[in-house]
């Protein structure tokens, strides 16, 4: 089982300051997405990285998969209320295991007006 | 946008009943996949299917579970005898190919009693 640890598990923060989440592994992945939950409903994809030490931004958001593909970060600059939820990275096995998702349980980030 | 949409949003059946999760996957994407997700816990991957038959399942994927594309747009999860440990949200995705970009339907929360 390849594991996926994010950090931290909770954010709380004001509006207009920066944060990163961190997601991390022993594992290697042949790729890497990050997906915003809300209550009740489906992950809805953020972002997908493939190669080792690719960076991809999204307005305000700033996504890195390491030079290693085992870990990930996501970056948030100037972050607004609208920012809050749950982010979950998932790594994307290797081999026998291509196509299959393993979550991490997620950071949830509020951010306060 | 083209989404994956899933029915019903809510199933509540007894523990022994058999149920049916139905799933419509983007058009034009070839892989189509199962998670579900325990209240509280992480995303968990159960199958992936590919050409008409399972590329891969998990453990917790055993004999109680099958999955299938009865037609070209539809994709379903039957559970045979469903168990109380297997309330939880029910989650399709699709994508094109394998490396990522997994589209995430809006869950079925299934409740057995």
């Amino acid at each position: 089982t390849q594991l996926l640890e994010q950090s931290p598990q909770f954010l709380s923060i004001q509006e207009g300051e920066n944060l990163t989440v961190y997601c991390n592994s022993s594992s290697v992945f042949s790729s890497l997405q990050w997906y915003r939950q809300e209550p009740g409903e489906g992950p809805v994809l953020l972002v997908t990285v493939v190669t080792g030490g690719e960076v991809k931004k999204l307005k305000r958001l700033t996504f890195q998969f390491g030079d290693a593909r085992k870990d990930s970060s996501l970056h948030i600059t100037a972050a607004q209320p609208g920012d809050t939820g749950l982010y979950l990275c998932a790594g994307e096995g290797r081999g026998s295991t291509l196509g299959r998702l393993y979550f991490g349980r997620g950071t949830q980030l509020t951010v306060w007006p | 946008e083209p989404e994956v949409t899933q029915t019903p949003s809510h199933q509540v059946t007894q523990m022994g009943q058999e149920v049916i999760l139905r799933c419509v996957p983007i058009s034009n994407h070839l892989y189509f996949y199962w998670y579900r997700q325990i209240l509280g816990q992480k995303v968990e991957f159960l199958v992936s299917f590919y050409n008409n038959e399972i590329s891969e399942k998990s453990e917790i994927f055993d004999d109680q579970f099958s999955v299938e594309r009865p037609d070209g747009s539809n994709f379903t999860l039957k559970i045979r005898s469903t168990k109380l440990e297997d309330s939880a949200m029910y989650f399709c995705a699709s994508s094109y190919g394998t490396g990522g970009e997994q589209y995430f339907g809006p869950g079925t929360r299934l409740t057995v009693t």
